[in-house]
């Protein structure tokens, strides 16, 4: 089962503009995280938000969570070149005595300079 | 240095030909993982572990096994490869919440592999 998935597939901005990608569920979670790729690397986490969290920053970056509507939102402020990415949002989901991860397809960001 | 190893980093193999990819953490983790990652399918959970000796299934395990004697290894074995199991695969790991749910994902460099 696929239960992340983020739009847009793909987002393309300027430099200096904002960039805004979503990401629906399907199951309750206990955690959802935001993640980074660069072409074909590993990925680097950005963001983890509980579900009892409704927003949280860091740095440039802003999520949001709602529970009621299953979704979250990741906002880059001020983009950058540097910022071009695969952007994958990755949710838990309960099992007995554990817990699967559960990827999103991505949004892969271009900000052109 | 913490971090997640993964070897080989890139393979090419021939189908039927017995394969292990090897994962290695030290950050004392109980969580490991593997996922492949195919163009426009995001990463797909192989199998998990939650600690040592306990494994179980994530979305596509045909086709592969793990094991966990250790806590910081977690090894990918391919028994008998075939060309659909031509992916990136990632290895990743991260402690586990007493509530059950992810923390922050490590994740390995990649293996790149090719079965013809």
């Amino acid at each position: 089962s696929q239960q992340g998935e983020e739009d847009p597939q793909a987002l393309s901005i300027q430099e200096g503009e904002n960039a805004t990608m979503n990401c629906s569920y399907k199951t309750s979670i206990n955690n959802l995280q935001w993640y980074r790729q660069n072409s074909g690397r590993g990925l680097v986490h950005l963001i983890l938000i509980r579900s009892n969290e409704r927003e949280k920053h860091s740095g440039r970056l802003r999520v949001t969570l709602d529970t009621s509507k299953k979704s979250s939102s990741l906002l880059i402020t001020a983009s950058r070149a540097a910022d071009t990415a695969s952007y994958f949002c990755a949710t838990d989901e309960s099992n007995t005595g554990g817990f699967k991860t559960i990827f999103g397809a991505g949004t892969r960001l271009f900000v052109k300079a | 240095e913490a971090q997640v190893t993964q070897n080989p980093r890139y393979l090419i193999t021939v189908t039927g030909k017995k394969l292990t990819v090897t994962c290695s953490q030290n950050m004392n983790h109980e969580y490991m993982s593997w996922y492949r990652q195919d163009p426009g399918l995001g990463l797909r959970q192989i199998y998990y572990s939650m600690n040592v000796e306990v494994t179980d299934k994530g979305d596509v395990p045909e086709g592969y096994k793990v094991s966990r004697k250790e806590k910081r290894n977690f090894p990918l074995i391919l028994e008998s490869p075939s060309p659909n199991q031509t992916s990136l695969y990632f290895c990743a790991s991260s402690f586990s919440t007493s509530t059950g749910g992810g923390e922050t994902q490590y994740f390995g460099p990649g293996t790149r592999l090719l079965v013809l």
